[in-house]
């Protein structure tokens, strides 16, 4: 069964990095893309950007435009969305979808990772 | 970018009751190659992700218990749960998948008990 297992909540300093992982299993990596989601406290579903596993092309939303960066190990079959100087309105709890590998698909995200905990705070 | 917007924000239905929820997108959202909405529904509880419930607007995944009913077209779109059921409260949230991969979702609706 497909599975999207991500890394551990994170607790972070204004303007500091994060890097949220989220591993597959249950499917071939390289034949999907790889969505990611956030949701701040109370509120609703912000969409972030995409990554291609099979070639790496990325579409980032254009509000994250330069401070967000994802990426993929096909080795490893993990996707990594990196966002840097962070804010206190980043604090949310981060998804990963399972989306298809050539950005134009027209389909949902039927598969979700649990979700990550970020808190950006001094 | 397409936006997506719900209503009502929040809603109480007694149990055994029908629970209508409303979208409505800034642009159609119709894929002319296969004449189907790109349009799902997902339902939230919390501490949990999202989870699909329908797609192309009126199709149901699998699993998912056939009170629950998606329908509309073009702009407006509607989910209907037929019979609310203790385990329905959640955040519903509309999204649109047409500008594919930038993805729009509602602000979500909450369904309570009344």
């Amino acid at each position: 069964q497909v599975q999207l297992v991500q890394s551990g909540a994170e607790v972070k300093n204004p303007g500091a990095s994060v890097k949220v992982s989220c591993k597959a299993s249950g499917y071939t990596f390289s034949s999907y893309g790889i969505s990611w989601v956030r949701q701040a406290p109370g509120q609703g579903l912000e969409w972030m950007g995409w990554i291609s596993a099979y070639n790496g092309n990325t579409n980032y939303a254009q509000k994250l435009q330069g401070r967000v960066t994802m990426t993929t190990d096909t080795s490893t079959s993990t996707a990594y969305m990196e966002l840097r100087s962070l804010r206190s309105d980043d604090t949310a709890v981060y998804y990963c979808a399972r989306d298809c590998t050539g950005g134009v698909c027209y389909n949902p995200l039927w598969y979700w990772g649990r979700g990550t905990l970020v808190t950006v705070s001094s | 970018d397409i936006v997506m917007t719900q209503s009502p924000d929040s809603l109480a239905v007694s149990l055994g009751e029908r629970a209508t929820i409303n979208c409505k997108s800034s642009q159609s959202v119709l894929y002319s190659s296969n004449n189907k909405n790109c349009l799902a529904w997902y339902q939230q509880k919390p501490g949990q992700p999202p989870k699909l419930l329908i797609y192309w607007a009126s199709t149901r995944e699998s699993g998912v218990p056939d009170r629950f009913s998606g329908s509309g077209s073009g702009t407006d779109f509607t989910l209907t749960i037929s019979s609310l059921q203790a385990e329905d409260v959640a955040v519903y949230y509309c999204q649109q998948y047409y500008s594919t991969p930038l993805y729009t979702f509602g602000q979500g609706t909450k369904l309570e008990i009344k």
